[in-house]
């Protein structure tokens, strides 16, 4: 089992272009989540999805879009990227009450 | 809105001490607690969790918690430090109903030898 993979690694984009960041789980989980991390302020909820077709907005939608793709895939999308958006990007997944398994991350430059 | 402090940012512990790192949180009758443990550019990974029962939770790589419902405290604590544990620590909080997580700012552990 993968677990929870997350494409690309790293990305640098410029100040208004879009781009997709991608994560897929192996693991039958009904919940997914987008989060991300930056120094001094933890991890922060952006959206999140309870089951297959529901998204739900977290802490910190704005300037972010998501797709619950099929029970696997949960993408996130910046449309016009801002500096402010630079960050590391986790994606997790869980069934519900229990742990969160944790991606690797999207470290993102916006520049 | 629920919370949860981590009061240290750093904390520097001789190799072989002992170690507490401090967590609040701020929400619910019922908490769903957890410790994760970050190591410099991997992902999350989950030490322990607290739902109910007994207020001790064991977890991996020879690390406890102990929940204080008096004191909104989730402190966790190891006997004898090692280099290898060395990362970053996050304490989380779960609302009641539902799995979405807010996190500590998480506290920087270095490990001298």
């Amino acid at each position: 089992n993968a677990g929870v993979t997350q494409t690309p690694k790293f990305q640098v984009l410029k100040t208004g272009q879009s781009m997709t960041l991608q994560c897929a789980q192996d693991m039958n989980h009904n919940s997914m989540y987008w989060y991300r991390q930056d120094p001094g302020m933890g991890l922060r909820l952006i959206y999140y999805s309870a089951s297959e077709g529901t998204t739900d907005k977290g802490e910190v939608p704005n300037g972010y879009n998501v797709s619950r793709l099929n029970k696997r895939e949960f993408s996130l999308r910046l449309e016009s990227a801002a500096p402010s958006q630079t960050s590391v990007y986790f994606c997790a997944s869980s069934e519900e009450y229990n742990e969160q398994f944790f991606g690797p991350g999207t470290r993102l430059t916006v520049l | 809105a629920q919370s949860v402090t981590q009061p240290d940012i750093h904390i520097t512990v001789s190799e072989g001490a002992s170690l507490e790192l401090r967590c609040n949180y701020s929400y619910g009758a019922t908490p769903y607690l957890f410790w994760y443990v970050q190591s410099p550019g991997q992902g999350l990974q989950l030490l322990l969790k607290y739902f109910s029962g007994d207020t001790l939770v064991q977890g991996i790589k020879g690390f406890e918690a102990e929940f204080k419902r008096s004191q909104s405290s989730f402190n966790l604590r190891k006997p004898s430090v090692h280099w290898s544990d060395a990362a970053e620590y996050f304490c989380a909080q779960s609302m009641e109903y539902g799995n979405k997580l807010v996190f500590g700012a998480g506290t920087i552990l270095r490990v001298k030898s």
